[in-house]
């Protein structure tokens, strides 16, 4: 089953507004998670990390006002897209390492898909 | 950041072995190789990943070059289910050890 969850899979807006989305560890602790973005028919692109207890650290060119990451816990990492633009739509996942340093997997949650209208 | 070469797409036969390469000749010493694959509308799911040996699990084998500048992950009977894009990266070193996504490889299984 799945050991990352995200909440909403899919979330529709009106341009302007802010959507909050959440990223879950279900059995493990993350002081880390990683939040990616994809455009269709591309790669994931790294925005920024996530660090429970501290400020994100965001990815060169990532408007770190514009996509807000909030570590609350070692369970939960959310992601908020302020103010949000019909090119701000765009399928955002999160992911976190289980176990530790570089040779630990990474679980990716299902992803949500966000449309500005 | 270290980068990895994939092809953009292969194709396969349905029960035949695929094979994957990945070039990575500006790897460090201390970066794992890490294999990710996406199906469509969903997050990427973890494969395989190796340092040095060859590693074997239930999904897939990765074989790692001797200088360690490329690798091949190996799927031995493919499924239909198997039809995605194969990620081959390099895990950062550092406290982070975030992965950076290159463009990955189409993989199209034909029955």
């Amino acid at each position: 089953g799945a050991v990352v969850s995200q909440h909403p899979s899919r979330v529709i807006c009106k341009s302007g507004t802010s959507v909050k989305i959440e990223c879950r560890s279900l059995d493990f602790q993350a002081t880390t998670m990683f939040w990616y973005r994809q455009f269709p028919k591309q790669s994931l692109m790294l925005m920024a990390t996530s660090n429970e207890g501290s400020k994100a650290t965001y990815e060169q060119g990532v408007e770190k006002d514009k996509f807000l990451i909030n570590h609350a816990s070692l369970t939960l990492s959310t992601l908020t897209v302020t103010s949000a633009h019909p090119e701000d739509s765009s399928f955002y996942i999160c992911s976190a390492p289980r176990g530790g340093g570089r040779a630990g997997e990474l679980f990716f949650g299902e992803g949500s898909r966000l449309t500005v209208l | 950041d270290a980068k990895t070469t994939q092809p953009n797409s292969m194709e396969s036969n349905e029960e035949e072995p695929v094979h994957l390469p990945c070039n990575h000749s500006t790897i460090s010493g201390t970066d794992y190789i890490h294999w990710y694959r996406q199906l469509p509308s969903q997050g990427p799911e973890y494969v395989i990943h190796g340092l040095t040996s060859n590693v074997n699990n239930r999904m897939a084998s990765l074989a790692i070059a001797e200088d360690r500048k490329s690798s091949t992950l190996i799927l031995h009977r493919a499924t239909l289910r198997d039809a995605a894009v194969y990620y081959c990266i390099l895990r950062e070193s550092g406290n982070t050890g975030k992965l950076i996504f290159g463009q990955g490889t189409t993989l199209q299984v034909k029955p």
